[in-house]
């Protein structure tokens, strides 16, 4: 099956600063990427998302790259505010619509 | 607000009791899933319902029994359980079948078993 590696499990920037999270896959067949941002007491929320037929896209901040060759993907959030203190979810969808899911991310903004 | 509803929201049982979550989504999709979140581990796929009919059963004990009785309603019964089930306990859904749809998930139920 699909194993999801992400990296770092924590992060810490300042205000204004960018943070960059990033995942690896492992199966050829994974077609569609989504990332969710999961704050205290909530479940995972989709925050942005990208099919492998595409290498970039971006959300006003947000913004998540993909390189098939290589297997990886990463989020990049620019600007960075005190609300995006949370812990993110990389994820990759293979064979039979199960998703599978990287460890986490806690990203802390220091203001 | 979200559109996939989990109550309750919190449950403390005993491992001598049986319990019941429920989940309830109202954004018309048609694939329904129970994951288990625990700390610093990857979420944790345990029964997929696809239609009503479960396509998934990731290895999970006996001690955990779902139920679909239809495509917008969900529940996991519990019984007998240990103190290692202690976790938060996310429902999600999402349209199979008409390319790639994410899963949206509720708020989850936090368990704890005494």
């Amino acid at each position: 099956g699909e194993n999801v590696e992400q990296h770092p499990s924590t992060l810490s920037v300042q205000e204004g600063d960018s943070a960059v999270i990033k995942c690896t896959y492992s199966d050829s067949a994974s077609n569609y990427f989504p990332w969710y941002k999961q704050e205290l007491g909530k479940g995972p929320q989709l925050i942005i998302d990208i099919r492998s037929n595409v290498g970039e896209k971006k959300d006003q901040r947000i913004a998540v790259t993909l390189n098939k060759t290589a297997k990886h993907f990463s989020l990049h959030i620019t600007e960075t505010q005190p609300e995006d203190s949370a812990v993110y979810f990389c994820a990759a969808r293979g064979d039979g619509n199960q998703f599978y899911f990287g460890t986490g991310t806690s990203l802390t903004v220091i203001p | 607000e979200t559109g996939v509803t989990q109550t309750p929201r919190h449950l403390v049982m005993g491992m001598t009791n049986k319990k019941s979550l429920k989940c309830e989504q109202h954004l018309g999709h048609n694939a329904m899933y129970w994951y288990k979140q625990s700390a610093k581990k990857p979420l944790e796929l345990m029964f997929v319902y696809n239609f009503k009919e479960q396509t998934e059963n990731n290895s999970v004990p006996s001690r955990f029994s779902p139920e679909c009785p239809n495509s917008s309603h969900l529940f996991l019964h519990l019984h007998t359980l240990q103190p290692e089930d202690s976790a938060l306990y996310l429902c999600a859904s999402s349209q199979f079948g008409t390319g790639n749809s994410p899963l949206h998930f509720g708020n989850g139920t936090r368990l704890t078993v005494t």
